[in-house]
C-alpha cells in the first residue's frame, strides 16, 4: 500500500540552528500539505502546495519557515533559525485532488533544546 | 471551510457502538464532511467522508443530517484500537483548506 515517506522520524537541535524535513507523497499526488501539531491540540496547516505552487501559506511563519516543492513531487520544510517553541510534530500529507481524502505521513518530532 | 464543533472526549465500553456527534451549521453546499482519527504518536487516518447521503465503508458509518448541519460517526463494534482523537472536518473545493479543530478523545474501555 502506497504511504507518505517522511525523515526523519525524530530530530533534536539546539535552538538557533537550522533544520529541515522532508516529504515524499503519494505518486500522483498533487496535492501536499504541511502540518504542524503541538501535544494536546490539533494539527495547524503550515502550508498547501499544489503541483508545484503554494495554494496557502498564510500560517507560515516565514521569517523563518521556509517550505518549496520545486518538481511538484517530494518537499522539504526548512526552520531557520530553529526557537525552543517550535518543538513539535511536523505532518506531510497527500491528496490526489485537494478536495479528495489526504493521506498523512507518520510525521517528524522535533525538539529544540 | 466550516467550523466544526465536537465534544472534547466521550467513552465507550468495548464491543458497543461509539457514536461520535459533530455540529457543521455554516456548511456550504459544496463542503463534504470528512472524518479522521490519530492514535497517539502516529499520523492522522482517513476514516470517511460524505456530502449528503449516509455513508458506510469497512471502518464506519457517516450519517449527514438532511439538513446538513451535523452528523454522527459511528464505530458499530468499538475495540480497544479504536481509542484515538476523531477529528470532524467541513472541506470542499480543489482550494479548499483541511483544517483541523481539536476533535473529540474517544476512550473505549473494557
Amino acid at each position: 500500500e502506497a504511504e507518505v515517506a517522511q525523515s526523519p522520524r525524530y530530530k533534536i537541535t539546539e535552538k538557533s540552528q537550522a533544520v529541515a524535513f522532508w516529504c515524499d507523497p503519494i505518486s500522483g499526488h498533487a496535492t501536499l500539505y504541511w502540518y504542524r501539531q503541538i501535544l494536546g491540540q490539533g494539527p495547524e496547516l503550515l502550508v498547501q502546495f499544489q503541483d508545484e505552487s503554494v495554494v496557502d501559506d498564510s500560517q507560515l511563519p516565514k521569517d523563518r519557515f521556509s517550505a518549496e516543492r520545486l518538481k511538484g513531487v517530494d518537499s522539504t520544510l526548512k526552520i531557520q533559525p530553529a526557537e525552543l517553541g517550535d518543538s513539535a510534530m511536523y505532518l506531510c500529507a497527500s491528496s490526489f485532488l485537494g478536495d479528495t481524502e489526504a493521506f498523512f505521513g507518520q510525521g517528524t518530532r522535533l525538539t529544540v533544546v | 471551510d466550516a467550523k466544526t464543533t465536537q465534544p472534547t472526549s466521550m467513552d465507550c465500553a468495548e464491543g458497543r457502538a461509539a457514536n461520535l456527534p459533530c455540529n457543521h451549521s455554516t456548511i456550504s453546499g459544496n463542503e463534504y464532511v470528512y472524518w479522521y482519527r490519530q492514535i497517539h504518536s502516529q499520523g492522522p487516518q482517513y476514516i470517511i467522508h460524505g456530502l449528503k447521503n449516509n455513508e458506510t465503508n469497512e471502518m464506519a458509518s457517516l450519517i449527514i443530517t438532511e439538513d446538513r448541519k451535523s452528523s454522527t460517526l459511528i464505530l458499530p463494534h468499538a475495540t480497544l484500537r479504536d481509542t484515538a482523537v476523531y477529528y470532524c472536518i467541513a472541506h470542499g473545493g480543489s482550494q479548499g483548506n483541511l483544517i483541523f479543530g481539536k476533535g473529540t478523545k474517544l476512550s473505549v474501555k473494557p
